[in-house]
Formats: C-alpha cells, structure tokens, sequence
C-alpha cells in the first residue's frame, strides 16, 4: 500500500466552480501536511499546510484534516483557468522529509 | 523569498558519462534534498543532507552520489550516467527552525530535466 494515495485524474471542473482534491494516506503517526502546486514543465510551490484537525482556509484555498480518518483534502473556490495544474500532497512524521503522492490533474474548463 | 537555483535547466549527456548537477540555496537553510521525478511514479527522495558535509541516502540511491561541502550548495553526482538516470531532478531546501508546519516546508528549486542518451 502506498503511503499517500492521490487519485491521478484528470479531474474537471468548470470554471467559476468549487474543485475538490483528495488524498489518503497509511501511517497515523503523520504529523504535518502539505499541498503543493506543479504547473506542467515547472517545480511544486507551496499553496499551504496544515497539521490540526479541521479546516485552514488562505484565500479561496481550504485545506481539510481528519486525522481518525487519515484523510487530508484541498478546496478551490471560484476555479480559474490558471488552477489547472497538478497538485501534490505531501506529509511529514515529524521530521524533516516529506513523502509525496504522485499528484491529481485539475483542469479548469472554460 | 526563498530562492533555489539549479545550475542548468536541460542537460543532455551520453551513457556512461559522469554527471553533476548543482543546487545553491541563498536562505541559510540546513537541510537540503534532492528528488527526482517521473510520470507515474511521483517525486523519489535521492538524497538529502542536515548539514554541511552530512548526507543521508534517501529512497532510491542507487547509482547517485552527493557533496555538500558548503552549506548553500548542494550537489547531485551520477558516477556513471545510464538512460534510466532520464528524469526531472528537484532540488529543495528547509530550515528546521520555526513552528510546525514551516519547519518542514520544502522549497524547490526550477529543476533540471536530464536526458541519457
């Protein structure tokens, strides 16, 4: 089982509309996790993270936690064209390195 | 602004040749990684280093070696290059300092896509 599961997509939306990224992952001891951006031919970038139960919200970015779950999403409000990218989940144990899904293609469509 | 800069965005080499990738980091930053990334598979952790001459392999290895002689540079070294070596090569840096959260967010440099022909 991998460790950060991400579906691959492409996943869809119209623009103007409410996209939602998912990712599961295996180890409970998972501390801090992290959504990362990659446009195409380009290096990730952070959007945010979060390591609390809940929701963390940055703009029209949410990021969701269920740690009983083991469950970590990203919402985009109002999708733009210019969201159309990969994303990457990320997450860490409590040190310093991070393991990534291999990511969800978002395409916004006009 | 963090900034990671990899010495070259496309490379081309031939099998067998040795090959050097460099990454400079101007943040003062203590760790650094190296990934490389292909479709399918995700980002792969290389190696990666905690401080200045210190290295530790990360998932795949094999076939790469790395220096880290000063703390700003950090530098991919492939002995002998072979054609399952063709790949996006990331480089990142982090601070362990700071709050949870900051203190693992990894920074990444252009990248350098690297074809062995």
């Amino acid at each position: 089982q991998k460790e950060v599961e991400q579906n691959s997509g492409p996943l869809s939306v119209p623009e103007g509309a409410i996209a939602s990224l998912n990712c599961t992952y295996s180890d409970r001891g998972s501390q801090s996790f992290f959504w990362y951006r990659q446009y195409s031919g380009k290096s990730p970038e952070l959007i945010m993270f979060i390591y609390s139960n809940g929701d963390k919200e940055d703009g029209r970015f949410t990021a969701q936690l269920n740690k009983a779950s083991q469950y970590v999403s990203l919402l985009i409000r109002d999708s733009q064209p210019s969201d159309s990218a990969t994303y990457l989940c990320a997450l860490t144990g409590g040190g310093n390195k991070l393991t990534f899904g291999t990511g969800t293609q978002l395409k916004v469509e006009l | 602004d963090v900034k990671v800069t990899q010495s070259s965005r496309y490379l081309v080499k031939r099998t067998g040749e040795k090959v050097f990738l460099e990454c400079v980091q101007d943040m003062d930053h203590e760790n650094m990684f190296w990934y490389r990334q292909d479709p399918g598979l995700g980002l792969r952790l290389i190696y990666f280093s905690y401080d200045v001459k210190m290295k530790e392999k990360g998932d795949i290895p094999e076939g790469y070696s790395v220096s880290r002689e000063k703390k700003e540079r950090f530098s991919l070294i492939l002995e002998s290059a072979s054609t399952n070596q063709t790949s996006m090569y990331l480089c990142a840096s982090s601070t362990p300092g700071g709050s949870i959260g900051r203190r693992e967010t990894q920074y990444f440099g252009p990248g350098t896509r690297l074809l062995v022909l």
